[in-house]
């Protein structure tokens, strides 16, 4: 069984540019979730994919946005970027609907993101 | 919405000393609540589950729906329980929101 992973490790791209990050899922997955953790803070739900459609989103303007792909990989894109963006940005799996309520989220290792 | 409550940023306590993170919520539905720990250089994984009722590495956490509360406790501390500590309430949709995180240091 694979964990989840992402990609890059670290990143650095000026404000106004564009950015991708990247996540596979855990083995057996179909749901994936996207979190923002400035520094300092505890991560902040950014959306969720479900069946490579969004299924449900935080309080984030519409220039973050998401793909999911049918292997379940997915996709965080990030556009006109600005310096508050500077944060990690994790990705977590899970099966949904749950088939045991010890079903829960897994995270990857993060993508550092650094906007000048 | 729903919205949970890490007191402490910072709990420093002596190696064989008790220990209890603190973390309230405010949630309209039924919550399910979780501690997730991030030990240095690693990633964020799960600690506990409260539908669980386990004891993971010692610690144990009660569900108090009267004073939505969610503690996480230890009897004694260990050097290897420093970390970042996350109190995390999941709602319906699957969706989690933390708190925002307490430091555990324990001393020797």
């Amino acid at each position: 069984e694979t964990g989840v992973t992402q990609s890059p490790t670290h990143l650095i791209k000026t404000r106004g540019q564009q950015v991708t990050l990247r996540c596979s899922s855990q083995s057996g997955h179909n749901t994936v979730s996207w979190y923002q953790q400035a520094l300092g803070q505890g991560p902040q739900f950014i959306f969720q994919y479900y069946r490579e459609e969004e299924n449900g989103r935080g309080n984030f303007p519409p220039r973050f946005s998401g793909l999911q792909f049918p292997n379940y990989s997915s996709e965080l894109n990030v556009n006109a970027l600005e310096l508050d963006d500077s944060a990690l940005y994790l990705c977590a799996s899970s099966l949904y609907p749950r088939v045991s309520r010890t079903d829960t989220q897994y995270f990857g290792p993060g993508t550092r993101l650094t906007v000048l | 919405a729903q919205r949970v409550t890490q007191p402490e940023k910072l709990l420093s306590v002596f190696k064989g000393a008790p220990v209890e993170l603190k973390c309230n919520y405010s949630y309209s539905g039924s919550p399910e609540l979780f501690w997730y720990v991030q030990y240095s250089r690693q990633r964020l994984q799960l600690l506990l589950r409260h539908i669980s009722r386990e004891s993971i590495k010692g610690f144990t956490a009660d569900l108090n729906k009267g004073e939505t509360s969610f503690h996480l406790k230890k009897p004694f501390a260990q050097e290897e329980d420093s970390a970042m500590y996350y109190c995390v309430l999941k709602d319906a949709g699957n969706m989690l929101t933390f708190g925002g995180g307490t430091r555990l240091m324990v001393k020797p």
